[in-house]
């Protein structure tokens, strides 16, 4: 079975701070995980995805995360928070084998103050 | 390009009836999943159906059902709806398996009372 757990369901930063959002997965063989956002009264939105290619993936909106196996982490990192970052952000990941099903964590709400 | 498209956005049914949901995904796209988001949750997979066929189903009761046309749009189906169905159904599409991502529709917002 494969999981996901993100730590701190709020987190809050200033405007022009380090945005970090963690996650940890736990799987039984490679991964592919995600980094979604939601909006209020919207869907998701993918901000970026690992694959099995590079480690260090780079997605939408400035947002990018470091897949770490020794960890079993793939935290979510922006340089600089930008007001229009306030939203919340679901970590998934799914497997390798051609899993029909992403498996989400509970969601980290991301407030950005002034 | 139109994305996954919902409907209806919004509806309030009763409990005992039956809801109908439906999903067309990307221009292109042969895989529909279905997933529930309880408020303050992460979304729950409940179906996916890959050139019409079922391919996975998650952990929820026979009440639910789904079923995708010839067109690759799908339809979910719930009977006897319950209080504890109120959520924000989405749907996901997807190109090629679960490497490629999946790209999720609005969602359909159901009131059960």
């Amino acid at each position: 079975a494969q999981s996901v757990t993100q730590l701190g369901s709020h987190v809050s930063v200033s405007e022009g701070a380090l945005v970090l959002l963690r996650c940890n997965y736990s799987s039984s063989v490679p991964p592919y995980l995600f980094w979604y956002v939601q909006y209020p009264n919207q869907g998701l939105q993918l901000l970026l995805k690992y694959t099995s290619a590079a480690t260090l993936v780079k997605g939408i909106n400035g947002f990018e995360a470091e897949f770490k196996k020794s960890e079993t982490s793939f935290h979510l990192t922006k340089p600089s928070a930008h007001m229009s970052d306030a939203a919340e952000y679901f970590c998934a990941v799914t497997s390798t084998g051609g899993g029909n099903k992403l498996t989400f964590g509970t969601g980290t709400q991301l407030k950005v103050e002034l | 390009d139109a994305g996954v498209t919902q409907s209806p956005t919004h509806l309030i049914k009763t409990r005992g009836q039956h809801v109908t949901l439906r999903c067309s995904p990307i221009s292109g796209h042969k895989s529909v999943s279905w997933y529930q988001q309880v408020l303050g949750q992460g979304p729950q997979f409940i179906f996916q159906y890959y050139e019409k066929e079922e391919r996975g189903r998650g952990n929820f009761p026979d009440r639910f059902s789904a079923r995708q046309f010839p067109n690759y749009s799908s339809e979910l189906n719930v009977n006897a709806l319950l209080l504890g169905d109120s959520a924000l159904y989405l749907c996901a599409s997807s190109s090629q398996g679960s490497s490629f991502g999946y790209t999720f529709g609005s969602g359909t917002r159901l009131t059960v009372v």
